[in-house]
């Protein structure tokens, strides 16, 4: 079945250490690929996206993600966490060019250690 | 400017009752959709509107409707309401018609009692 798997329900990760949020999707065709963030209580705030050609993406807030079409992933990456990183994340997808809506993953809670 | 605005941001109602949300778009802005969130199921699409026409439409039963008005508002509504229309129910606007750069509000939080 089409699907937006990620994997890791929760994670923590010390301040200032790395991060990498996974993402997984089972689509034919290369989608429209975002990374969302939602804070308690609050919308959803685009941290980036993928349509095609680099396959390393920079987005807001320091986060990066890379899209990998052999593995059909698209994980999220952040070299130094702050304690304010501490949402919610959400993978996204638009599953093909004539679609508009978005496919959600079940989110990844991040939370901080000091 | 101003963001994607909805109104009410908490919402109380009784099973049974009907329930009309609403969402201003971002001035410009021609895509609306409407997203409900939930513990168990997540994020959902319910619909997309684009120039007053549903674009597209969710797996959601037809007590869940919406429109869009001339000036790019649009309100969703759901009739009998049941306990497990309780969620947050966000909408998100867009410049176009493509995918992406969607603004999402902060969302109304509906419980039904």
């Amino acid at each position: 079945a089409q699907s937006v798997t990620q994997p890791d329900i929760h994670i923590t990760v010390s301040e200032g250490a790395s991060l990498e949020l996974r993402c997984n999707y089972s689509y034919g065709a290369t989608p429209y690929l975002f990374w969302y963030v939602q804070s308690p209580g609050q919308g959803l705030q685009l941290l980036l996206k993928y349509f095609s050609g680099d396959t390393l993406v920079q987005g807001i807030k320091g986060f990066e993600a890379e899209f990998k079409r052999s593995q059909s992933s698209f994980n999220l990456r952040k070299p130094s966490v702050h304690w304010s990183d501490a949402a919610e994340y959400f993978c996204a997808v638009v599953p093909n060019q004539a679609g508009t809506a978005l496919i959600f993953g079940k989110g990844t809670t991040l939370s901080v250690s000091s | 400017k101003a963001g994607v605005t909805q109104t009410p941001r908490y919402l109380i109602k009784t099973r049974g009752q009907q329930v009309t949300l609403s969402c201003s778009p971002i001035s410009g802005h021609r895509s609306v959709s409407w997203y409900q969130q939930t513990p168990g199921q997540g994020l959902q699409f319910l619909f997309e509107y684009f120039s007053e026409t549903q674009r597209n439409k969710g797996n959601f039963p037809g007590r869940f409707s919406g429109r869009q008005f001339s000036n790019s508002r649009s309100e969703m509504n759901v009739s009998t309401l049941e306990l497990g229309d309780s969620a947050l129910y966000l909408c998100a606007s867009s410049l176009s018609a493509a995918p992406g750069g969607y603004t999402f509000g902060s969302g109304t939080r509906l419980t039904v009692v």
